[in-house]
């Protein structure tokens, strides 16, 4: 089955502490990938994107994920969270063809609580 | 509008009854979804629009679900006789065209109650 999949649901950290979310997907042929931020009483925002070239790519807010396609992972860090890091974090894959082209497939989300 | 706007932001209905959920997609956009956001599911796709047409209504979870979009822009999702585990929130995005390597914009979304 086509998935993706976020390996912590929820992740509790202090100010200035590095953060890693991970994200690893299931699809065999070309995909894009998304992170998507959802902060307390907000709508969905994009983070930051992978469609090709480099496989390090930056975000907004000092976020960066890599590809890494041998592992089929896109995982999320930043050095160092801030108490407005707080929200809830979807990874999210759309694929190149195919009868779902455009669909986003999202992970279930991981809380991400910085404490001050 | 600047953004994809979505009304009402909250809806309360019996079982049984009939709503209609509205999206205003950004302005150019030929792109527009519908996804479910519930406890229980996650983040699920229901439908693409690409333009009036819709290639992918395959996430629609019964034929009590329906969805519309008339000029290009505005697009309807009607849930006919409401069952209570279609309690949700209803989030409509929309992109440019090119879908797949095309960013999604989300509006705030519908939270329906079915009570």
């Amino acid at each position: 089955a086509q998935s993706v999949s976020q390996h912590n649901h929820h992740v509790i950290l202090s100010e200035a502490a590095s953060l890693e979310l991970g994200c690893n997907y299931s699809y065999g042929g070309t995909v894009n990938l998304f992170w998507y931020v959802q902060y307390p009483g907000q709508h969905l925002q994009l983070l930051l994107k992978y469609f090709s070239g480099d496989p390090l790519v930056k975000g907004i807010k000092g976020f960066e994920a890599e590809f890494i396609k041998s592992k089929f992972s896109f995982n999320l860090r930043k050095p160092s969270v801030q108490w407005s890091d707080t929200a809830e974090y979807f990874c999210a894959v759309t694929r190149d063809r195919g009868s779902t082209l455009g669909r986003l497939y999202f992970g279930r989300g991981t809380q991400l609580t910085v404490w001050p | 509008g600047a953004g994809v706007s979505q009304s009402p932001s909250n809806k309360v209905t019996e079982k049984g009854k009939d709503v209609e959920l509205r999206c205003d997609p950004i302005s150019g956009h030929t792109a527009l979804y519908w996804y479910r956001q519930s406890l229980g599911q996650g983040l699920e796709f229901l439908i693409y629009f690409q333009g009036n047409s819709a290639p992918d209504k395959s996430g629609l979870p019964s034929d009590r679900f329906s969805a519309e979009r008339t000029g290009g822009s505005v697009s309807t999702l009607t849930i006919q006789r409401t069952q209570q585990e279609d309690s949700a929130v209803y989030l409509c995005a929309s992109s440019q065209s090119l879908p797949g390597k095309n960013i999604q914009y989300f509006g705030a979304g519908t939270r329906l109650s079915v009570l």
